[in-house]
């Protein structure tokens, strides 16, 4: 079965600090989620990834697909407070699918004001 | 435009019952996923339903079964609760095919 793994499994950073927080996987990459969550609330979609070398951004998020390391990169440009929260990175079982996802087991990150 | 709902907020249990969580998907979505996220863990997939049927499970237990409605609306059934099903219950919903996946702000069960 696939495992992702994430890195740092937490992060502290001072308020305007840029960050990246990596997931890899045990197995060939269809596909990457990035979600947010709060502490004990449910999850917010970011952005998935589709193909290698695939790099969307939402404001000052960017996420990009690394295929061929079986890796996916999230990088949050000038930290704010609001950018506090558990990352989790989700794969799809095959290309173009939403079906069972996979979780990593979250980075925490804290961004001190 | 209401986002996935699901009820109760919270719940608490004792070994032994059955519990019954509830989701109302996104409008417009009709296929249903659930998750189990235990304290500091990813969500685990339990499984999905479309057209009121289940498609894909998870490697749950069959103490966990669920049921989706016309509407779309979805419950998950857990039954002989264990202390080791407490946990942060997410319901994911999307539409069709669409790869964009949304999920509710999730159910804390806690058995005792």
């Amino acid at each position: 079965s696939q495992e992702l793994e994430q890195s740092p499994q937490s992060l502290i950073v001072q308020e305007g600090k840029n960050l990246t927080i990596n997931c890899t996987s045990s197995k060939t990459l269809y596909g990457l989620y990035w979600y947010k969550q709060k502490y004990g609330e449910g999850l917010i979609f970011l952005m998935m990834l589709q193909k290698g070398g695939e790099e969307k951004s939402h404001e000052k998020i960017t996420a990009k697909l690394d295929e061929k390391k079986q890796q996916s990169s999230l990088h949050i440009t000038a930290s704010q407070p609001s950018h506090a929260g558990i990352y989790l990175c989700g794969a799809p079982p095959f290309s173009g699918s939403a079906r069972q996802l996979t979780f990593g087991s979250g980075t925490q990150l804290t961004v001190l004001p | 435009d209401a986002g996935v709902t699901q009820s109760p907020t919270h719940l608490i249990k004792t070994r032994g019952q059955q519990v019954t969580l509830r989701c109302s998907p996104k409008s417009g979505h009709d296929t249903v996923s659930w998750y189990q996220q235990a304290l500091g863990q990813g969500p685990q997939f339990i499984f999905q339903y479309y057209e009121e049927e289940e498609r894909q499970r998870g490697n749950f237990p069959d103490r966990f079964s669920g049921h989706q409605f016309p509407n779309y609306s979805s419950e998950l059934n857990v039954n002989a609760l264990l202390l080791g099903d407490s946990a942060l219950y997410l319901c994911a919903s999307r539409r069709g095919s669409s790869y964009e996946q949304y999920f509710g702000p999730g159910t804390r069960l806690t058995v005792t």
